[in-house]
């Protein structure tokens, strides 16, 4: 079946724009995950969704970062303000439930450049 | 304070060598899921394993295995008989049970290069 896809693969901004990354998970996936992966960072996690509702927000970097999931399904990660330390690949993943039961699967990810 | 550490940032073996990539995690609780992923050039993150915290048995999956050590914490992992498309960054992660999340805590990873 489909795994987790993402867009753009892609995205280069000028410092100060907003962008929007998306993320369509495994179908049936309940949980979803945002994670960052840049040189100085290494792979960090940002967000958790279950189902709708994401009860832990405190590793996303800055209010400048949010996440919202809608209909259990689509996730969009949005930049506003973007800063040139914000480039990196974003990936996705999902898993079965928000369990350590069960494992993530990821997707290709979204590469940001803010020039 | 780093949850995962693989010491061992780069990695050169000559094909067919066996090679042994390490992690050393840090947790206090009792209860905690340790996973190995594959990330090839390509960049897609590829899961390996799951392994819990109750179970330290070894396991053996074709040329890969495992080294599972509570006493030492300790998640090793063994490539026998290396390949050159075994190239890629393997990455240890840590998920916690006690906060209720699944949220994988990964080391910095180690490139590994499989020369032909």
């Amino acid at each position: 079946g489909a795994g987790v896809s993402q867009s753009p693969s892609n995205k280069v901004t000028e410092k100060g724009k907003d962008v929007e990354l998306r993320c369509d998970p495994i179908s049936g996936h309940t949980a979803l995950y945002w994670y960052r992966q840049s040189l100085g960072q290494g792979l960090e996690f940002l967000i958790y969704f279950q189902g709708n509702s994401a009860p832990d927000k405190s590793g996303l970097p800055s209010d400048r970062f949010s996440a919202e999931r809608t209909g259990g399904s689509v996730s969009t990660l949005t930049i506003q303000r973007t800063q040139q330390e914000d480039s990196a690949v974003y990936l996705c993943a999902s898993s079965l439930a928000h369990t350590s039961s069960y494992e993530q699967y990821f997707g290709p990810g979204t590469r940001l450049t803010v020039t | 304070a780093q949850k995962v550490t693989q010491a061992q940032t780069e990695i050169s073996v000559v094909e067919k060598e066996d090679v042994t990539l390490d992690c050393v995690y840090e947790t206090r609780d009792t209860t905690y899921y340790l996973f190995w992923y594959k990330q090839p050039p390509s960049g897609e993150l590829v899961f390996l394993i799951r392994r819990n915290s109750f179970d330290e048995q070894n396991e053996i999956s074709g040329r890969y295995s495992w080294n599972f050590q509570k006493s030492t914490s300790s998640f090793n992992f063994t490539i026998t008989a290396s390949q050159v498309v075994d190239s890629a960054v393997y990455f240890c992660a840590l998920s916690e049970v006690r906060t209720g999340a699944n949220n994988l805590f990964f080391g910095t990873g180690t490139r590994l290069t499989v020369i032909p």
